[in-house]
């Protein structure tokens, strides 16, 4: 059965940054050729504000899409030799506390319209003076 | 981008109800739609694919229904652990959007 471990809690401080790391787990994505049929993405939960897409990692091309409300902000990068992905925010702000999220959606080529299946656990970011 | 838009936001029901939730895309969509559970301290779960499929363990009192822009997810003798906040979400185009959001309680 395949699992997405997350990295545990973080606690920043405004303008600073946050690494929070994706490891796939078992099953047909812990190998590079499996991991080619994936995209991973980046999903975030304020309960005030509900779930939010920041972003996603393609591993067969190697490039991320990142949505324009976080652009600049958030870059999202892969090891391929650990089959870990990271989720790198910077210049946090209080409104940047939430639960993120990595979540896997199949992935066939280009134009690719496929739902969020697997989840990870969830890390919790709080950022705070 | 497209706006995902449920109603109601919240509602009550009791254990064994049938409950219906709505979501309407701002533009056509096809059926890219999925639903997804969530309860406070867990990951969100997902329920339905491609608008009407159920995910792979998901009960059959779940189904989904639509196509285009409107489509609602309902939920049959509705159980203890079914009371929670339920989500739908396109993926028809970037970037990837959600509906606010529907808490189901307990009457």
């Amino acid at each position: 059965q395949v699992q997405l471990v997350q990295s545990g809690a973080e606690v920043k401080k405004p303008g600073s940054s946050v690494r929070v790391s994706c490891k796939a787990s078992g099953g047909a994505l812990n190998s590079g050729g499996a991991l080619n049929s994936y995209s991973i993405s980046w999903v975030r939960h304020d309960p005030g504000q509900g779930l939010e897409w920041m972003g996603e990692f393609i591993p067969v091309f190697g490039t991320a899409n990142y949505a324009q409300t976080f652009q600049g902000r958030v870059a999202i990068l892969m090891d391929k030799s650990t089959y870990t992905v990271s989720m790198d925010l910077s210049s946090l702000k209080s409104e940047d506390t939430a639960v993120y999220y990595c979540t896997t959606a199949l992935f066939w080529g280009s134009g690719t319209r496929s739902a969020f299946d697997i989840w990870g656990q969830g890390t919790k970011v709080t950022v705070s003076s | 981008d497209i706006q995902m838009t449920q109603s109601p936001s919240s509602l009550s029901a009791s254990v064994g109800d049938t409950v219906t939730i709505t979501c309407r895309a701002s533009e056509g969509i096809s059926t890219y739609l999925g639903w997804f559970l969530v309860k406070p301290g867990n990951a969100p779960k997902s329920l339905i694919f491609a608008a009407t499929s159920l995910q792979s363990g998901v009960p059959s009192r779940f189904s989904g229904s639509g196509s285009g822009t409107d489509f609602t997810l309902t939920i049959s003798n509705l159980q203890p652990e079914d009371f929670a906040t339920y989500y739908c979400q396109q993926y028809s185009t970037y970037p990837r959007t959600f509906g606010q959001g529907t808490k189901v309680e307990i009457k």
